[in-house]
């Protein structure tokens, strides 16, 4: 079975600080979701990943996939306060039909 | 809004009683999924639905556990004799068909068992 491991498990930076955070696979992706939780509520999706080297970007997070896909990441640009909440890395398994999930990172943005 | 509704939010109840939570997809999605997420760890796959047929059921889904899609709407998520181990949130969320189609998550049902 795929797992998914990401690090930090959780970080705290100061407003206006850049981020990174981690996911990788133990097998090849064939889709890599992002997601952003904030406590005691669902998922908002962020990106979806596909391809080996593939980047994408909305407002000021990137994630980019690894040319291997086993490996992706999310960048925040100039953190902010609204940034703060749980995001979740996970892949699709090949007949596209459920989600691993990794373990998350907890994100704290001070003002 | 037309996005994942889950009812009830919060659910507490005493251990060996059984609970029913429902979902309601966004509207034009068929494919609609069941997971569990525990404190401080991600969401784990149950079940899924494609219209009204259930076609995959993970290990966890012990036999106290039944989920229905009738008209391949809503479902229902029913947990009988529920156990302490059973405390988590219950996610639903729902897709359309096809390769990689993003899965949009409802809020979620919260049960605590005493």
């Amino acid at each position: 079975s795929q797992e998914l491991e990401q690090s930090p498990q959780s970080l705290i930076v100061q407003e206006g600080k850049n981020l990174t955070i981690n996911c990788t696979s133990s097998k090849t992706l064939y889709g890599l979701y992002w997601y952003k939780q904030k406590y005691g509520e669902g998922l908002i999706f962020l990106m979806m990943l596909q391809k080996g080297g593939e980047e994408k970007s909305h407002e000021k997070i990137t994630a980019k996939l690894d040319e291997k896909k086993q490996q992706s990441s999310l960048h925040i640009t100039a953190s902010q306060p609204s940034h703060a909440g749980i995001y979740l890395c996970g892949a699709v398994n090949n007949a596209g039909n459920m989600l691993t999930f990794g373990g998350g990172t907890r994100l704290m943005v001070k003002p | 809004d037309t996005g994942v509704s889950q009812d009830p939010r919060h659910k507490i109840t005493k251990r060996g009683q059984n609970v029913t939570f429902r979902c309601d997809p966004i509207s034009e999605h068929n494919r609609l999924y069941w997971y569990r997420q525990t404190l401080g760890q991600g969401p784990e796959f149950l079940t899924y639905f494609q219209n009204e047929a259930q076609l995959e059921k993970s290990r966890l889904l012990s036999d106290r556990f039944s989920a229905e899609r009738p008209k391949g709407s809503f479902s229902t998520l029913e947990i009988q004799r529920t156990e302490q181990g059973d405390s988590a949130m219950y996610l639903c969320a729902s897709s359309l068909q096809g390769g990689n189609q993003p899965q949009h998550f409802g809020d979620g049902t919260r049960l605590s068992i005493l």
